[in-house]
């Protein structure tokens, strides 16, 4: 079984401060971890992935994350935050032999002018 | 990368009905996902489509009230049946390469 959880329903944050948004995943085998992003009436857009190599990876729009093994956490960062960085965010993770993913509940990001 | 077209984008459907949504991929993939977000919910898998075989369903989900069709490695329809207020949500078709690649999903309303 594989498990996604997003313990913060809402982050908001001020343009250009850091933004965290929370992680942690439950998985059998090797972890594949995901950020997707969904805008108002818009599909979900690939942010960036784990999958194996360095623990920090970067992705789309100046957002990285970092993998945490002990920890079970791929928490999503980005230093500066934009007001347009407003939206859903998805982390989601599938085992390695598996192609099926599971999501997490999502946390609404809001950023401040 | 993947480019999955999508259609409809959104209906307002009788309650008693039927809807067919397709999902229309660039290049050919051996497994195709359909997806349902209820409002305000994460996503869950409704099932797993292959090319040549009966699709597979996650619990919860049954083939008579979400028959998938997959006719090529290209395409793939979800059909929501005898359709009821509860089915409103948006349905995403999604391929998973190394990462998973969405439509721009359907968003459904039965009234």
């Amino acid at each position: 079984a594989q498990s996604v959880a997003q313990p913060e329903d809402q982050v908001n944050v001020a343009e250009g401060n850091p933004l965290t948004v929370k992680c942690t995943y439950s998985v059998s085998g090797n972890p594949y971890l995901f950020w997707y992003v969904q805008y108002p009436n818009r599909g979900l857009q690939f942010l960036l992935k784990y999958i194996t190599g360095d623990n920090l990876v970067k992705g789309s729009y100046g957002f990285e994350a970092e993998f945490n093994k002990s920890q079970t956490s791929f928490h999503l960062k980005k230093p500066s935050a934009l007001v347009s960085d407003s939206a859903l965010y998805f982390c989601a993770v599938r085992d390695g032999n598996d192609y099926k993913l599971s999501f997490g509940a999502g946390t609404t990001v809001t950023v401040r002018a | 990368s993947a480019v999955i077209s999508q259609k409809p984008s959104r209906d307002i459907c009788q309650r008693g009905t039927s809807l067919t949504i397709q999902c229309q991929v660039d290049s050919q993939v051996t497994m195709m996902f359909w997806y349902r977000q209820q409002p305000g919910q994460s996503l869950t898998l409704i099932a797993t489509a292959n090319q040549g075989s009966e699709a597979t369903y996650e619990s919860g989900f049954v083939i008579d009230k979400f028959p998938i069709s997959r006719p090529n490695l290209t395409f793939s329809t979800l059909t929501v049946s005898n359709m009821s207020p509860e089915d409103s949500s948006i349905y995403l078709c999604s391929v998973a390469v190394a990462e998973a690649f969405f439509g721009q999903g359907t968003r459904l309303t039965v009234v």
